[in-house]
């Protein structure tokens, strides 16, 4: 079974602190790709970073960055200087070919609260 | 671009009453996906288009929910007749091309009572 899981159901930090959320996934696939969605309480779900299974490098974009560890299945997102509005849920996605059509699959969400 | 248009943003039904859920995907996308977010089951999705054809229906939970798309720029997802526990966010996302980015619309909250 294709599966995502996110052990922290809530995290709190301090403005400006770092936060690491993790995020496993269980797949038998050699080809897919994995992301992170951030939703708001506005609840739009907006991609925060995307990483590609074949790609040894680890993705970044500007504050996020994902530590990706293929063969321990771990894809967990990095928040540097962490600021008021990333206060938000965090989603762990994702995607991967089933007879011809595409999946995917979101983990159940760490809702992240930065304090001022 | 004015993103991923849902609507309505809030729906409250009746049990037993039909629910027409609508959306506009971003115009040039060519896949159209439709979501349930609840709190016990998280974010699932419930069925997806290429070009206007159904690929994957594999989600929807049951023959009360049916979805189309009659034309590029725009989908439905219908439930007849509505229960309780369709009450949910509904997401409608769309995307150019399988493995880029899903933009996803505003959501509606849907309300069965």
């Amino acid at each position: 079974a294709q599966t995502v899981t996110q052990s922290q159901p809530e995290m709190s930090v301090q403005e400006a602190e770092t936060v690491t959320l993790s995020c496993t996934y269980d797949t038998s696939e050699s080809n897919y790709y994995l992301f992170w969605y951030k939703q708001p309480p506005s609840r739009q779900m907006i991609l925060v970073i995307r990483q590609e299974a074949y790609k040894q490098q680890n993705a970044t974009e500007n504050r996020f960055s994902v530590n990706f560890q293929k063969a321990a299945k771990s894809f967990s997102l990095k928040i540097s200087d962490s600021q008021l509005g990333d206060t938000a849920m965090y989603f762990c996605a994702f995607t991967f070919w089933d007879q011809g059509a595409q999946k995917l699959v979101f983990g159940q969400g760490t809702r992240l609260t930065i304090n001022p | 671009d004015a993103g991923v248009i849902q609507s309505p943003r809030h729906e409250v039904t009746e049990m037993g009453q039909e629910v027409t859920l609508r959306c506009k995907p971003i115009s040039g996308h060519d896949y159209l996906f439709w979501y349930r977010q609840t709190m016990m089951r998280g974010l699932e999705l419930l069925i997806y288009f290429n070009n206007n054809v159904p690929i994957d229906d594999s989600g929807m939970p049951e023959d009360r929910f049916s979805a189309k798309m009659p034309n590029a720029s725009f989908s439905t997802l219908k439930i007849q007749p509505s229960e309780p526990r369709d009450s949910a966010v509904y997401f409608c996302a769309s995307s150019f091309g399988l493995r880029n980015e899903q933009f996803f619309g505003p959501g509606t909250r849907l309300t069965v009572l």
